[in-house]
């Protein structure tokens, strides 16, 4: 089973529609991520959060919230959505930097379009 | 301003041959590097990384080299194989302060082809 999930891996909506994107994970990691993916941008991140009741903006989270229900569990909402919206996202995890790696697990990624 | 850029968009080597991969950053408090490779319809996964401490890491056909100085690293591939075709990321983060710190800034991405 995968550790990290993402549902739906696809989803087509509408301008203005309210869209939310799940990620649970079983690595057991208090920190989580939320990364977009754009042709030719690479990875930017939205929003990560580093336990239950810890949320920060990452780059671009203008448009996008989230919440963080458990430990396992961290969403993206688009609000409203819009066509500039239209990207490949991404839910990472990762453990404390203290255990000496920095390195992030990530889900299969959504495939998101916004007519 | 892109702190970590990968210049070539897209490489093709011949099978066997060495892949040389290249990331630049501008960042000087960046001190941990990380290399992801991504397929098609799946997420990145972790491939190697290096501490600014070392100067060369190496995992089988994998090697990454720092160059602190020039602010420049590498992922060299040797030999080649076809399962190498991806796209590969380069990832930068700071040293560890608190809270923000341990986020990754990510290249745009090279896409290696391996021809056989």
């Amino acid at each position: 089973d995968a550790d990290v999930t993402q549902t739906p891996r696809n989803r087509i909506t509408k301008t203005g529609k309210r869209i939310m994107l799940e990620c649970s994970q079983t690595k057991g990691h208090d920190r989580m991520y939320w990364y977009r993916q754009d042709p030719g941008l690479g990875l930017r991140l939205i929003y990560y959060s580093f336990d239950v009741k810890d949320i920060n903006k990452g780059e671009i989270s203008d448009g996008y919230s989230v919440s963080r229900q458990a430990q396992a569990k961290f969403s993206l909402s688009l609000e409203s959505a819009i066509p500039n919206q239209t990207a490949l996202y991404f839910c990472a995890t990762s453990d404390e930097p203290s255990s000496g790696s920095s390195e992030q697990f990530f889900g299969p990624g959504t495939r998101l379009t916004v007519l | 301003d892109q702190q970590v850029k990968q210049n070539s968009p897209s490489l093709s080597v011949q099978e066997g041959r060495i892949s040389i991969l290249n990331c630049d950053y501008t960042n000087s408090m960046f001190d941990y590097f990380l290399w992801y490779k991504k397929y098609p319809a799946e997420g990145p996964t972790f491939l190697i990384s290096i501490s600014s401490i070392k100067d060369k890491n190496e995992d089988g056909r994998f090697t990454v080299f720092l160059n602190k100085s020039a602010k420049h690293l590498s992922l060299h591939i040797v030999p080649s194989q076809p399962g190498d075709s991806a796209v590969y990321f380069c990832a930068a983060r700071p040293s560890y302060s608190g809270a923000g710190s341990y986020q990754l800034t990510f290249g745009k991405g090279t896409k290696l082809s391996v021809i056989p």
